[in-house]
């Protein structure tokens, strides 16, 4: 029930395009969802994050697109470029009165060609 | 500027002698947690602090411990490192509980090697 799927596995996006990642999830406590991005040899950064009472957030080129209902939320990259190559995490959390402990998607490998 | 800091970058340490990873904070933030992450993998969380608080993950092997003597710093203990204890460890660090803001900041991680 904690789990995180997160599609798909890679993608190769040519620059200028738009990169699409997309992530589900089961268990309906989850009350914040964050999108890490992550550079080889590096921590997680985050990038982007959106509560379950909006459905869209904008911040430059990323936007997340949530949908409560089918509980599914998604990353967008517009105009993207090769400085984006990155592994893409999505996750998801509850606030257990102890710390925010996140469930972390898959991940996903972007590579963008010139 | 406030950041996580993590040291070493780099650790190599052999097969079951105990090696210790370290990590600091100025972003005053009163949660700490040890993650695992291995090549490919998302990262695994190990075990938190709330402020003196320790939650420890219920799969985390007894072979890893903590400890965080202040705010500020959190180590990670390996006992007896095997093999498959090899993977990149990230310190991360949250602040207040206010869930809209309760964001973890990661540090740049320590690369274990088990020879």
């Amino acid at each position: 029930q904690q789990q995180v799927k997160q599609s798909p596995q890679s993608l190769i996006v040519q620059k200028g395009g738009i990169s699409i990642i997309n992530c589900a999830y089961e268990n309906t406590a989850f009350d914040y969802f964050p999108w890490y991005q992550q550079f080889p040899g590096k921590g997680p950064a985050l990038l982007i994050a959106i509560r379950p009472d909006v459905s869209e957030k904008k911040e430059g080129r990323f936007t997340i697109s949530f949908n409560k209902s089918a509980k599914q939320f998604s990353l967008h990259i517009m105009d993207s470029q090769p400085g984006d190559s990155a592994t893409y995490f999505c996750a998801a959390t509850v606030v257990t009165g102890g710390g925010n402990k996140l469930t972390f998607g898959t991940g996903t490998q972007l590579k963008v060609e010139l | 500027d406030a950041m996580v800091i993590q040291n070493p970058r780099y650790q190599v340490t052999q097969f079951g002698k105990p090696v210790t990873l370290s990590c600091s904070q100025t972003l005053n933030h009163n949660v700490m947690y040890w993650y695992q992450q291995k090549s490919s993998q998302a990262p695994k969380l190990l075990f938190h602090y709330y402020d003196k608080d320790f939650n420890n993950e219920a799969d985390t092997p007894d072979n890893f411990q903590s400890r965080r003597p202040n705010t500020s710093f959190c180590f990670l203990d390996i006992r007896s490192p095997g093999l498959g204890d090899a993977a990149m460890y990230l310190c991360a660090t949250s602040g207040p509980r206010d869930r809209y803001t309760d964001t973890q900041y990661f540090g740049p991680g320590t690369r274990l090697t088990v020879l």
